[in-house]
């Protein structure tokens, strides 16, 4: 098993700019999440998902929007890159029932 | 709302000597807790958790926290680390009353070892 994984690991782009943020479990999870990361401020919720087909606003959703369209999958987007986007993004997945998130890699995005 | 306070921002200890890394948290119920560890350009990995029962909780690379109701503390400690024990932890709290699950994280706490 691969567990949690997210593509593109690294990524530069121009304020303005849209890119989209892949996250793939293969774990069966019913629960996918999305963190931003910053210096001193630990990991912030953006967006969740308790299933497929359906997904809800977390602490900072702003500027974000997200989709999953099948279990495994969780994708987010940036419309409209600014630099206060500029973070370290973390995808995790829990299973029904369980209590721990399992974390991606991680993807350092810059915003210039 | 729940919160989690990681007392240090930045901690150094020499290689041997013994760790101790402060988290505080503030929840109305009996809280979920946990400590992961983000090596440098790594996720986060689960080191250990609480819920129930016995106070103290071991973990993964011989690590073990304690829960202290009345301190509201769930403090990460090791006898000895290791030079591979650099890293930065992070504290945080789960409520799973809430439909999804909610995880609060601390700032973090980045520890450096010295040989």
């Amino acid at each position: 098993n691969a567990g949690v994984t997210q593509t593109p690991k690294f990524r530069v782009l121009k304020t303005g700019q849209s890119m989209t943020l892949l996250c793939a479990q293969d774990m069966n999870h019913e629960y996918m999440y999305w963190y931003r990361q910053d210096p001193g401020m630990g990991l912030r919720l953006i967006h969740y998902s308790v299933g497929e087909g359906t997904t809800a606003k977390g602490e900072v959703p702003d500027g974000y929007n997200v989709s999953r369209l099948k279990k495994q999958n969780f994708l987010l987007g940036l419309e409209s890159a600014a630099p206060s986007q500029t973070s370290v993004y973390f995808c995790a997945s829990r299973g029904s029932g369980t209590d721990t998130q399992y974390f991606g890699p991680g993807t350092r995005l810059t915003v210039l | 709302a729940q919160s989690v306070t990681q007392p240090d921002i930045h901690i150094t200890v020499s290689e041997g000597a013994s760790l101790e890394l402060r988290c505080n948290y503030s929840y109305g119920a009996t809280p979920y807790l946990f400590w992961y560890v983000q090596s440098p350009g790594q996720g986060l990995q689960l080191l250990l958790k609480y819920f129930s029962g016995d106070t103290l909780v071991q973990g993964i690379k011989g690590f073990e926290a304690e829960f202290k109701r009345s301190q509201s503390s769930f403090n990460l400690r090791k006898p000895s680390v290791h030079w591979s024990d650099a890293a930065e932890y992070f504290c945080a709290v789960g409520e799973f009353g809430t439909s999804y699950g909610k995880l609060t994280f601390g700032q973090g706490t980045i520890l450096t070892v010295h040989p």
